[in-house]
């Protein structure tokens, strides 16, 4: 399958900076990237739509202006979240959607490891 | 998106086939049904997907029903790395996004 890689793993800093996360489709290009959170023992949340070329769209709910989203090609999307507050620790998971499968609807979407935040 | 419910947990004894149940009684006939497994503190990882017939791959086997209202993820033979959360995921063709429900948490057992 498809490799999607994330950069950092993990990260710590403290309350009031921003971090920037980085997701990037490996081996095919993504004109397509979503941004997942996930809190401890719960599912995982969708946050936002990155397509490559164009602003985001954002699920309801999440605050455009705190996590901004950056689509500048078709293999990276960044993630920044500003102002981290320790609220903002969790872990943030990018996907891309590889849609040259072939036949209609054989697309799917595959997963970077994720990238655990803590903010002290 | 159509909902979907899955059992919150369930065990399976290794080597034997581990059958995961899903209930979409409300999916439309242009859904996908998609399956994800998500190892502890890992990203979700892609295992099988089909819209009305039946799908194998190397991974698993996806059984769906006639009417489409339920399918079954099988794993032939769990081994203990199978232990993961699995998600039953429906998705309209053409529309992009993945809404994760609660899954199933699959504990393989030695």
């Amino acid at each position: 399958g498809a490799v999607v890689s994330q950069h950092p793993s993990w990260v710590i800093c403290k309350s009031g900076t921003s971090v920037k996360i980085e997701c990037r489709s490996l081996d095919f290009q993504a004109t397509t990237m979503f941004w997942y959170r996930q809190f401890p023992k719960q599912s995982l949340m969708l946050m936002a739509t990155s397509n490559e070329g164009s602003k985001a769209t954002y699920e309801q709910g999440v605050e455009k202006d705190k996590f901004l989203i950056n689509h500048a090609s078709l293999t990276l999307s960044t993630l920044t979240v500003t102002s981290a507050h320790p609220e903002d620790s969790s872990f943030y998971i990018c996907s891309a959607r590889d849609g040259v499968s072939g036949r209609l609807g054989m697309e799917t979407q595959y997963f970077g490891p994720g990238t655990r935040l803590l903010v002290l | 998106d159509a909902k979907t419910t899955q059992p919150t947990s369930m065990d399976c004894a290794e080597g034997r086939a581990a059958n995961l149940p899903c209930n979409h009684s409300t999916i439309s006939g242009n859904e996908y049904v998609y399956w994800y497994r998500q190892i502890h503190s890992q990203g979700p990882q892609y295992i099988i997907h089909g819209l009305k017939n039946n799908e194998t791959n190397e991974m698993a086997s996806l059984i769906i029903t006639e009417d489409r209202k339920s399918s079954t993820l099988i794993l032939p033979h769990a081994t203990l790395r199978d232990t993961a959360v699995y998600y039953c995921i429906v998705r309209v063709v053409g529309f992009n996004k993945f809404y994760f429900g609660s899954g199933t948490k699959l504990n393989v057992k030695p």
